[in-house]
C-alpha cells in the first residue's frame, strides 16, 4: 500500500475560503513534500518539511507535520480560482531516494 | 530558467509498436525518476537513476519496459512492444540527492502516450 494517503480525495470551496488537505503515512520519514499538479501539467514542488520540523510557511501555504500521528496538513489561505489543481504529498523514507512515494492526491476546486 | 524537458509531448501509436520517450534532466542533478500516471493507479514510480546508475526499476514491467541513461543529459524510457494498457502520461523528474534524503524533484511536462 502507498506510504502517503491524502484526505479528502476531492474538495470544493468558494474563492476566499481556506482549504485544508491532510496526508497520513505509515513509516518513519526523513521529510514530507507537497506538490501541485494543474490539469495536463507536470507536478510542481510547493514545500518540504523535514522530520524535525513542525510547521512551515510559504506565502499563503502553511504545512504542519505531526510525526507522532504520522500525518501532515496543507492549508491554503484565501484561496483563488488559480489554486484549482490536484495536490499530492510525497514522503521520503531515506535510502537515497529509493523510498520516495507519492500519495493519490486531493483534487481541489476553487469556485469563483 | 532550468527545467526538465521531455520529448515527445504526445505520442499515438498502435499496439505492438516500439515507443521511446526521452528526458533531459536539469544540468547538475544527479537523480532521475520515471513515473507513470493514470486515473486508476495515480503516480507510479517506474525507475530511478542516481549518477546514471539504475537503482530501482522494480515498478517497471521488465518484459517490455527498459530505462537507460546513456549520458548525464539524457534518460530514455522504452516500451517494446507497446500495449493499450500502457496508455498513460509518463513523467520524468530530476533532483539533487546529496544525502540519504531526497529533496525537491523537478518534473518535466510529461509525455502523453496513447496506444491503440
Amino acid at each position: 500500500s502507498q506510504q502517503g494517503e491524502e484526505d479528502p480525495q476531492a474538495l470544493s470551496i468558494q474563492e476566499g475560503e481556506n482549504a485544508t488537505m491532510n496526508c497520513s503515512y505509515k513509516t518513519s520519514i526523513n521529510n514530507l513534500q507537497w506538490y501541485r499538479q494543474n490539469s495536463g501539467r507536470g507536478l510542481v514542488h510547493l514545500i518540504l518539511i523535514r522530520s524535525n520540523e513542525r510547521e512551515k510557511h510559504s506565502g499563503r501555504l502553511r504545512v504542519t507535520l505531526d510525526t507522532s500521528k504520522k500525518s501532515s496538513s496543507l492549508l491554503i489561505t484565501a484561496s483563488r480560482a488559480a489554486d484549482t489543481a490536484s495536490y499530492f504529498c510525497a514522503t521520503d523514507a531515506g535510502n537515497y531516494g529509493q523510498n520516495f512515494v507519492f500519495g493519490p492526491g486531493t483534487r481541489l476546486s476553487v469556485l469563483p | 530558467d532550468a527545467r526538465v524537458t521531455q520529448t515527445p509531448r504526445h505520442k499515438v501509436t498502435e499496439m505492438g509498436q516500439e515507443v521511446t520517450m526521452r528526458c533531459q534532466p536539469i544540468l547538475g542533478h544527479n537523480t532521475v525518476f520515471w513515473y507513470r500516471q493514470t486515473m486508476m493507479q495515480g503516480l507510479e514510480l517506474l525507475a530511478y537513476f542516481r549518477n546514471r546508475a539504475p537503482l530501482d526499476d522494480s515498478g517497471m514491467p521488465k518484459d517490455r519496459f527498459s530505462a537507460e541513461m546513456p549520458d548525464a543529459t539524457l534518460a530514455t524510457l522504452k516500451i517494446q512492444p507497446s500495449e493499450p494498457r500502457d496508455s498513460a502520461v509518463y513523467f520524468c523528474a530530476s533532483g539533487l540527492v546529496q544525502t540519504v534524503s531526497t529533496d525537491t524533484q523537478y518534473f518535466g511536462p510529461g509525455t502523453r502516450l496513447t496506444v491503440l
